[in-house]
């Protein structure tokens, strides 16, 4: 099947904004998500965004979503050293039935400069 | 509150033992999930139950995988004859909707 793919690495100076962009599978799915991860974690909720919304704001994050073109974009304002993870977007698929399942991009490495 | 947590934290194993991986949800959570995370095949589904219904084992890669929920709350996921193969980061994440919030991990190394 097709894959949910993102950019592998992005480098940013600290506070600058950063992008993360996704291209995800299903254009019926319902819900999306971006997940951090920082060395040695488990993945950690950042955000998520209603298929039927355009964009999504919460603090220094923002969420934009182009249901027509299936791409997802994560901004992070004024990104702090902090902010240096892997960012994982994933998708319910509509096709995935009731289970809910997760279906996770390939992952953006985020190295933050000082 | 208390978070997904999972034991244990890291597990090395020899080839051809058997292995079981601990979940404790967070409580009130009705469903739970199992992911792998390995760097050839990135994050990948293994099984979800929800309450009293059957599980959906779809994503476990082959029979020598089972997972179990007891009393709907602590699952168990159990590898037999382990290869090396399986080595991987086992996530265990629990939902009270549409959101799932994950645990830390096992980190599962077979020699």
């Amino acid at each position: 099947g097709e894959d949910v793919e993102q950019s592998l690495f992005l480098s940013v100076r600290e506070g600058d904004s950063s992008v993360i962009n996704c291209t995800y599978t299903d254009s019926s799915s319902t819900y999306l998500y971006w997940y951090k991860q920082e060395p040695g974690a488990g993945l950690q909720l950042l955000t998520y965004i209603f298929s039927n919304m355009d964009m999504k704001q919460d603090q220094r994050l923002t969420v934009l979503l182009n249901k027509k073109d299936k791409h997802l974009s994560l901004r992070i304002a004024d990104t702090q050293t902090g902010d240096s993870a892997i960012y994982f977007c994933a998708e319910i698929p509509f096709y995935g039935g009731a289970t809910n399942k997760l279906i996770f991009g390939t992952g953006t490495l985020l190295a933050v400069q000082p | 509150g208390a978070g997904v947590s999972q034991s244990p934290s890291n597990k090395v194993t020899e080839k051809g033992k058997d292995v079981e991986l601990r979940c404790d949800p967070i409580s009130g959570h009705t469903a739970l999930y199992w992911y792998r995370q390995s760097l050839g095949q990135g994050l990948e589904f293994l099984i979800y139950f929800q309450g009293n219904s059957a599980p959906d084992k779809s994503g476990l890669p082959s029979d020598r995988f089972s997972a179990e929920r007891t009393g709907g709350s602590v699952s168990t996921l159990t590898i037999q004859r382990t290869q090396q193969e399986d080595s991987a980061v086992y996530l265990c994440a629990s939902s009270p909707d549409y959101t799932q919030y994950f645990g830390p991990g096992t980190r599962l190394t077979v020699l």
